[in-house]
């Protein structure tokens, strides 16, 4: 079965800094998608990616697939206390159908 | 916002006890999804379904049950509740069975 791995696990920046967060595949990638979780909230859909070498940005959010659709990377520029929450990769299942998340990673900004 | 509602949001129950959590949509979207997230976990798939009356386990079924009578509720019962199921429910909704929405999700103690 698939498996993702994020990388770090954990991370507390200075405002204004930047930050980036993998997420590695033990399987060539189909789609991969970046969701945000505020504490005590449900998840936020950011972005979806579906090409190797593909990107897209939001707002001050960044995310590629690399070429051999194995990881994905997201890129936060000039980071915000609003930015802080949880981070998960997901990718679809064995069956296609469904989402497999990555451990997360947790964010924190200091103002 | 995707229309999702789950409910209760929170609830605390004893062990041994039924317990039936809901979810409910208004996107008319074909698939639903149960997931529960753990600290060291992550979030891992329970059921999920594909129409209505068609469902089907995900990694972590055991001691739990779903139903899909009509399109727009899904409903997770745990049938004797144990302490080890005390954790955040959450369910999601797709249209194609990848791009996932979550609900806010439902705090589940089993004390």
């Amino acid at each position: 079965s698939q498996e993702l791995e994020q990388s770090p696990q954990s991370l507390i920046v200075q405002e204004g800094k930047n930050l980036t967060i993998n997420c590695t595949s033990s399987k060539t990638l189909y789609g991969l998608y970046w969701y945000k979780q505020k504490y005590g909230e449900g998840l936020i859909f950011l972005m979806m990616l579906q090409k190797g070498g593909e990107e897209k940005s939001h707002e001050k959010i960044t995310a590629k697939l690399d070429e051999k659709k194995q990881q994905s990377s997201l890129h936060i520029t000039a980071s915000q206390p609003s930015h802080a929450g949880i981070y998960l990769c997901g990718a679809p299942g064995n069956a296609g159908n469904m989402l497999t998340f990555g451990g997360g990673t947790r964010l924190m900004v200091k103002p | 916002d995707a229309g999702i509602t789950q409910s209760p949001r929170h609830k605390v129950t004893e062990t041994g006890t039924p317990v039936t959590l809901r979810c409910h949509q208004t996107e008319n979207h074909r698939y639903m999804y149960w997931y529960r997230q753990d600290p060291g976990h992550g979030l891992r798939l329970i059921h999920y379904s594909y129409g209505v009356k068609d469902t089907d386990k995900g990694e972590v079924s055991d001691g739990y049950s779903v139903s899909r009578s009509k399109t727009e509720d899904f409903l997770l019962t745990l049938e004797s509740a144990t302490s080890s199921q005390t954790s955040v429910y959450f369910c999601a909704i797709s249209r194609q069975g990848t791009e996932a929405f979550f609900g806010q999700g439902t705090r589940l103690t089993v004390v």
